[in-house]
């Protein structure tokens, strides 16, 4: 799976717009960009994914460069509840494909009132 | 059960001693995957069930840990003879098919070795 490359940390007003930025320069054709987060003290939740096509939920927006060479989060209107650890992660799906996740350091995102 | 549940949420042992650790996943949910969580560390695969297939333990780190799945349902991870590098917090996932979209946490054992 591709490495994925996130600042260390983010601050966010709350109420106010949060972007998180992931870089993944050696991403496959067949691997799906991945956004998880972990709030403190519980498991990781799952937030949204996509292949080269902007997505959005419930949750969350993802963003993907047309080179899809990064992608962005977008929380649009952050909350305290939101302050959590964000994983972006790519990896292949379909058959063979174990579905194991490679996590690597992730972004704190403080959202501060 | 409405998500995936983890026993116990706290284990204390001694170095030395073996623990097992228990995750009941979604019902229904075919893919069953362990991960851990050191202090200040990301979280590290360590082994994944799917249905009769043979487990991929690519992430077991020695061959002190082993893991079951009875019956397609309920898994137990053992950590036999725990040494003090064991001390982590030790998450349980499932999703409903292999490699489908979402993993669901549970919410963990941490497991402290003295």
């Amino acid at each position: 799976d591709a490495k994925t490359t996130q600042p260390t940390s983010m601050d966010c007003a709350e109420g106010r717009a949060a972007n998180l930025p992931c870089n993944h320069s050696t991403i496959s054709g067949n691997e799906y960009v991945y956004w998880y987060r972990q709030i403190h003290s519980q498991g990781p939740q799952y937030i949204i994914h996509g292949l080269k096509n902007n997505e959005t939920n419930e949750m969350a927006s993802l963003i993907i460069t047309e080179d899809r060479k990064s992608s962005t989060l977008i929380l649009p209107h952050a909350t305290l509840r939101d302050t959590a650890v964000y994983y972006c992660i790519v990896r292949v799906e379909g058959s063979g494909n174990t579905g194991k996740l490679i996590f690597g350091q992730g972004t704190t995102l403080q959202v501060k009132p | 059960g409405a998500g995936v549940s983890q026993s116990p949420s706290n284990k204390v042992t001694e170095k030395g001693k073996d623990v097992e650790l228990r995750c009941d996943p979604i019902s229904g949910h075919t893919a069953l995957y362990w991960y851990r969580q050191s202090l200040g560390q990301g979280l590290e695969f360590l082994i994944y069930f799917q249905g009769n297939s043979a487990p991929d333990k690519s992430g077991l780190p020695s061959d002190r840990f082993s893991a079951e799945r009875t019956g397609g349902s309920v898994s137990t991870l053992t950590i036999q003879r725990t040494q003090q590098e064991d001390s982590a917090v030790y998450l349980c996932a499932s999703s409903l098919l292999v490699g489908t979209n979402e993993q669901f946490f549970g919410p963990g054992t941490r497991l402290t070795v003295l």
